[in-house]
């Protein structure tokens, strides 16, 4: 079992770029999550999925930030145009009882 | 709101020694209470919830309602310890997010 794939590992753009991440969950994981994680801080959630319905996506700057789970599986976010700010590393999870949730390996995100 | 305090950013602990991360918590209602552990070039992972009551590697916690605390305690450190804990809390059951404190990195001394 691979758990949590995400790519890429790192990305480096300028600022006003657009930029993409991907997630593919752990089969069978129906809740997926996208964190963002700042240097020095804990994860924040950015938006939580059941299946393909966004259930919370309260902290989502959604001026700048988009994100999608088409069939209730993988999933990207975006980011468009990126800011300075914006480095950080993104974090994808799933679960499927809510009692754990397994984590991915990151992407981390460098504006320049 | 939902709000986890830990005040150690930095943690350093002579092998054999007893451990304590402090994790100190606010949520108005009955919350579940975890602890994750990320260790050199790894992925975040789980280590305990209080609800299971159980002891991994050792690590036990307890929850503390009147105190609002869940502090992580091991009698005798290990190397194998040092890694970046992070206690987090969820609001109830079911697949709710995860708010996170800001982590402490525990040390090892050999």
């Amino acid at each position: 079992e691979a758990g949590v794939v995400q790519s890429p590992r790192y990305k480096i753009i300028e600022k006003k770029q657009p930029v993409a991440f991907w997630c593919n969950p752990i089969s069978g994981h129906n809740t997926l999550y996208w964190y963002l994680q700042n240097l020095g801080q804990g994860p924040e959630l950015l938006i939580r999925y059941e299946n393909e319905e966004a259930v919370d996506d309260s902290q989502l700057p959604k001026d700048r930030f988009s994100a999608e789970r088409l069939k209730g599986v993988d999933s990207t976010l975006k980011i468009q145009p990126a800011e300075l700010g914006d480095s950080a590393v993104y974090l994808c999870a799933s679960s499927s009882t809510g009692y754990e949730q397994y984590f991915g390996p990151g992407t981390r995100l460098t504006v320049t | 709101a939902q709000r986890v305090t830990q005040p150690e950013k930095l943690l350093s602990v002579f092998k054999g020694a007893p451990v304590e991360l402090k994790c100190n918590y606010s949520y108005s209602g009955s919350p579940e209470l975890f602890w994750y552990v990320q260790y050199s070039r790894q992925r975040l992972q789980l280590l305990l919830r209080h609800i299971s009551r159980e002891s991994i590697k050792g690590f036990t916690a307890d929850l503390n309602k009147g105190e609002t605390s869940f502090h992580l305690k091991k009698p005798f450190a290990q190397e194998e310890d040092s890694a970046m804990y992070y206690c987090a809390l969820s609001a109830g059951f079911g697949n709710e997010k995860l708010t996170f404190g800001t982590g402490t990195r525990l040390t090892i001394i050999p």
